[in-house]
């Protein structure tokens, strides 16, 4: 099946700080998802983007599905984005099946 | 308020014993999938469901049943021929080729 690979797996932060995330799979997609995990557990929906650049606020998010590879920027980080950050993609034979990444682990420090 | 609801959010399984956790969505959408996380893991699809009355299996299925009734529900069972069944387990639901949207998760642990 595709592989779904996420970098770096473990980040630290200062706060105020910028970062990104990348995710990199195998093959072709038909969507991507990227979610934030909380330390509750909850998995919150940052992005449905499977190709170009979006923008939310303080996050944005770029896909480049030729090349296989998609980013998530976090700009002037705050404590509460501390968490998971997981990349997750629907293979263009999926049926809307994500395969996931190990995620990312963030840890902003005030 | 619309939403996916899962319940209970802590489940503790006997060795031996049947469990079926619960997932409701009141969203209207189609397609409906179960996953499971384990510590420092992504999610692995375990079942989904394109519709009433049909489910296919994920990756991981082996140990687990689904049904499909009704529009909004999928409740998922964890047998006992899952050898491994402590775990973090969430749903989702979605509209076709549209954004998967997220439960709060069921955590199962064994006695």
């Amino acid at each position: 099946g595709i592989q779904v690979e996420q970098s770096p797996p473990d980040l630290i932060l200062q706060e105020g700080a910028n970062s990104t995330l990348r995710c990199n799979f195998s093959d072709s997609v038909n969507n991507l998802q990227w979610f934030h995990q909380n330390p509750w557990g909850q998995l919150i929906n940052l992005f449905y983007i499977p190709s170009g650049t979006k923008q939310n606020g303080r996050l944005s998010a770029t896909t480049v599905a030729t090349e296989r590879y998609s980013l998530l920027y976090i700009s002037s980080s705050q404590t509460t984005d501390s968490g998971v950050y997981f990349c997750a993609v629907d293979p263009y034979y999926g049926n809307n099946r994500l395969a996931f990444g190990k995620g990312n682990q963030v840890v902003v420090i005030p | 308020d619309g939403g996916i609801t899962q319940s209970p959010k802590y489940l503790f399984r006997k060795e031996g014993q049947n469990v079926t956790l619960s997932c409701e969505q009141n969203l209207n959408h189609d397609a409906m999938y179960w996953y499971r996380q384990d510590p420092g893991q992504g999610l692995r699809l375990i079942y989904y469901s394109q519709i009433v009355n049909d489910f296919q299996k994920g990756d991981i299925a082996e140990g687990y049943s689904v049904s499909r009734e009704k529009k909004e529900s999928f409740p998922l069972t964890v047998t006992s021929a899952q050898k491994n069944p402590t775990a973090f387990y969430l749903c989702a639901s979605s509209l076709r080729d549209q954004p998967q949207h997220f439960g709060d998760g069921t955590r199962l642990s064994i006695l």
